[in-house]
């Protein structure tokens, strides 16, 4: 059971808008900024979004973050099918904590 | 170009040992913090142990008092000595370079090295 709770999958079709949840506590995201990565089918997962909003360089911008409160989101708009892939929030709280993962699906 | 390939992953027995190594390169190895991450197949990350510049360690609970890591700034070189296995550290284990600013994302992962624990 993760302490960051997230949806387990996610779909939408290409072009469209998805937004993934990551809920926390006051003691992970209600203290520390939060992290998203990117994980493709057989791959190590990949560093997508820093410090709750901040694209590393090579991440398009239809990637961006939030965070409100004890929670994040990660939107991806324009999906497109290389998208299709694990995404994961992480922060500090007793150490590196990492969501659940949310599998999100291109139809 | 930044790189980390990790070795020494095998089939062990639950009580063996193995020893985990991490090359790095295309970067100042002593100056960043770094850690391991596992990820059961099929299942979402987890964290395993963290090594700072300075040689400050953490762990995670799974595995304190069993797992060991330390780096060799030398060699450019991480390790996690892995004691007492049992078959739930059975895992892709990957290391990750710590990107040192605010949030201390995870900004370079090498391709993870497979451990399994079984007889």
């Amino acid at each position: 059971q993760s302490v960051l709770t997230q949806p387990p999958s996610a779909s939408g079709t290409p072009g469209q808008r998805v937004t993934i949840s990551c809920s926390g506590s006051s003691s992970n995201i209600g203290s520390n900024p939060v992290n998203w990565y990117q994980q493709l089918p057989g791959t190590a997962p990949k560093l997508l979004i820093y410090s709750n909003n901040q694209r590393p360089s090579g991440v398009p911008d239809r990637f961006s973050g939030s965070k409100s409160g004890t929670s994040a989101s990660l939107a991806i708009s324009g999906l497109q099918s290389e998208d299709e892939a694990d995404y994961y929030c992480a922060t500090w709280d007793d150490g590196l904590t990492f969501g659940g993962g949310t599998k999100l699906t291109v139809l | 170009e930044v790189q980390l390939v990790e070795s020494g992953g095998d089939l062990v027995q639950p009580g063996g040992s193995l020893r985990l190594s991490c090359a790095a390169s295309g970067f100042t190895f002593s100056s960043f913090d770094i850690h391991w991450v596992r990820q059961v197949t099929g299942k979402g990350l987890e964290w395993v142990s963290t090594i700072r510049t300075a040689g400050d360690t953490y762990y995670a609970d799974s595995v304190k008092g069993r797992f060991t890591i330390s780096r060799e700034n030398a060699k450019n070189s991480l390790y996690l000595q892995m004691d007492s296995l049992r078959a739930e550290d059975t895992a892709v284990y990957y290391c990750a370079r710590d990107g040192m600013v605010g949030s201390r994302p995870l900004d370079y992962w090498g391709q993870g090295t497979l451990v399994t624990v079984s007889s």
